[in-house]
């Protein structure tokens, strides 16, 4: 049972132009979700998060959007540049006992053209 | 300030062989969680350790056991590998517990089951 949801395992978009990385979640109980991005040969690396009773925050070119009703939630990265080519992941964050645990997506692997 | 680090980067073992994996976190960080990623698939939770003790479990069974210590490094052991235990393990550190920590993960452990 995929509690996280990423549906597009790939996402084309050309420099300068919106990227818009969505990801689905089931479980009502996470109280935040995260982005994070990943290169090869790294861990991935925090890039944004959102409270479950906000439904945006921006930070620079990354602006996360949660919509609790549809239990969807959106990174927009504008404008995108080569450098962000990557693999996003989407997580959300619960409690597990007295552990925040952090359930993630499978991910969404970008690629900025020139 | 040091980042997360992990070792050893790459290992094979043979079925039902014994690992550990350890993980040095980032200065001033308390707590630290393990994740496998599967390939193909996003992290997935196997526990957290707070000031040396594990505080939160996913469903992964008893072979997987960890150890925190003072300095809050730590050590992932799993015992009688099986082949499906072939993933990259990360280790995350974060100041404290709870959603808003922003966790910084390491580079990872490519662990090969043959």
């Amino acid at each position: 049972d995929q509690q996280v949801k990423q549906n597009s395992p790939s996402l084309s978009v050309q420099e300068g132009r919106i990227s818009i990385l969505n990801c689905d979640y089931t479980n009502s109980m996470f109280d935040y979700f995260l982005w994070y991005k990943k290169y090869p040969a790294e861990g991935p690396t925090f890039l944004i998060s959102i409270s479950s009773i906000k439904d945006k925050n921006e930070d620079g070119r990354f602006t996360v959007f949660l919509n609790k009703s549809a239990k969807h939630l959106s990174l927009h990265i504008v404008p995108s540049q080569p450098g962000d080519s990557a693999v996003y992941f989407c997580a959300a964050s619960e409690w597990a006992g007295t552990a925040s645990k952090l359930t993630f997506g499978t991910g969404t692997r970008l690629q900025v053209t020139l | 300030e040091t980042g997360v680090t992990q070792s050893p980067t790459h290992l094979i073992k043979t079925r039902g062989q014994q690992v550990t994996l350890r993980c040095s976190s980032q200065s001033g960080h308390n707590t630290v969680s393990w994740y496998q990623q599967a390939l193909g698939q996003g992290p997935q939770f196997i526990f957290q350790y707070y000031r040396e003790e594990e505080n939160g479990r996913g469903n992964f069974p008893p072979r997987f056991s960890g150890l925190q210590f003072p300095n809050y490094s730590s050590e992932l052991n799993v015992n009688a590998l099986e082949l499906d235990d072939s993933a990259l393990y990360l280790c995350a550190s974060s100041k404290k517990t709870g959603g808003d920590a922003e966790a910084f993960f390491g580079q990872g452990t490519r662990l090969t089951v043959v």
